[in-house]
């Protein structure tokens, strides 16, 4: 099974200030037929379902904001939040799908 | 509009059964594999089953291998989980994902979630 681990488990950054996640496979998730890295991210605010972020590590979903950035390959991978806005206090979560579905434990942001 | 709306959730005894329901709409169901998400109370996401668009090929999670089936009918949009031999551990908020192609890769939208509390 393919382990996620992410880092900082919370994270406390000012209003417009870089928020930055981390991200790391217990194996490559990147596929060597089409150089793509099979990594998501996901955002999860308190009472509702995850959103999804970005896919392929750094495609955005369609309608995120690019504040929002995804970077990495093979093991390592981070988002960031360029400019951190109070309607992005949440838990986000990285996620493999190169061998089934794992996700990482999740990390939160809050406003410092 | 993609939709998920999920149903089927409720209190159980420790060993006992539930079949969750996942009605999708807005989409042309069967062109895409489908998922079950969930999360124990204040806990971080945990893949359940996941079923590929056709039916014909299923996953499941070693946490819940030969107690849950994953199903669904392409002729009604309802995609469905049940649950037996129901455990203590097994209380969480159980999402439906549609997921972007026949056979899997992510997950691009989510249901609302439905609770399952296991309890005597």
């Amino acid at each position: 099974d393919i382990v996620m681990t992410q880092s900082p488990d919370s994270v406390a950054v000012s209003l417009g200030e870089r928020a930055t996640i981390n991200c790391k496979s217990s194996q490559s998730v990147l596929h060597s037929s089409n150089n793509k890295n099979y990594l998501a991210w996901f955002q999860q605010k308190p009472g509702q379902p995850p959103k999804q972020l970005i896919f392929w590590a750094s495609t955005r979903e369609s309608g995120v904001p690019d504040r929002f950035s995804g970077s990495g390959s093979g093991t390592d991978f981070t988002l960031t939040i360029s400019s951190l806005q109070a309607d992005d206090v949440a838990v986000y979560y990285c996620q493999q799908y190169y061998t089934l579905w794992t996700f990482g434990q999740g990390t939160k942001v809050e406003i410092k | 509009e993609v939709q998920l709306v999920e149903s089927g959730g409720g209190l159980v005894q420790p060993g006992g059964s539930l079949r969750l329901s996942c009605a999708a709409s807005g989409f042309t169901f069967s062109n895409y594999a489908m998922t079950w998400v969930r999360q124990a109370p204040g806990k971080g996401l945990e893949w359940v089953s996941t079923i590929s668009g056709g039916g014909d090929a299923t996953h499941y999670a070693d946490s819940v291998k030969g107690r849950f089936t994953i199903s669904r009918d392409n002729s009604k949009n309802t995609l469905c989980l049940q649950m037996n031999s129901l455990r203590a551990e097994d209380r969480a908020v159980y999402y439906c994902a549609k997921q972007v192609t026949v056979d899997g890769y992510y997950m691009d939208v989510w249901g609302k979630g439905t609770t399952v509390t296991v309890s005597s």
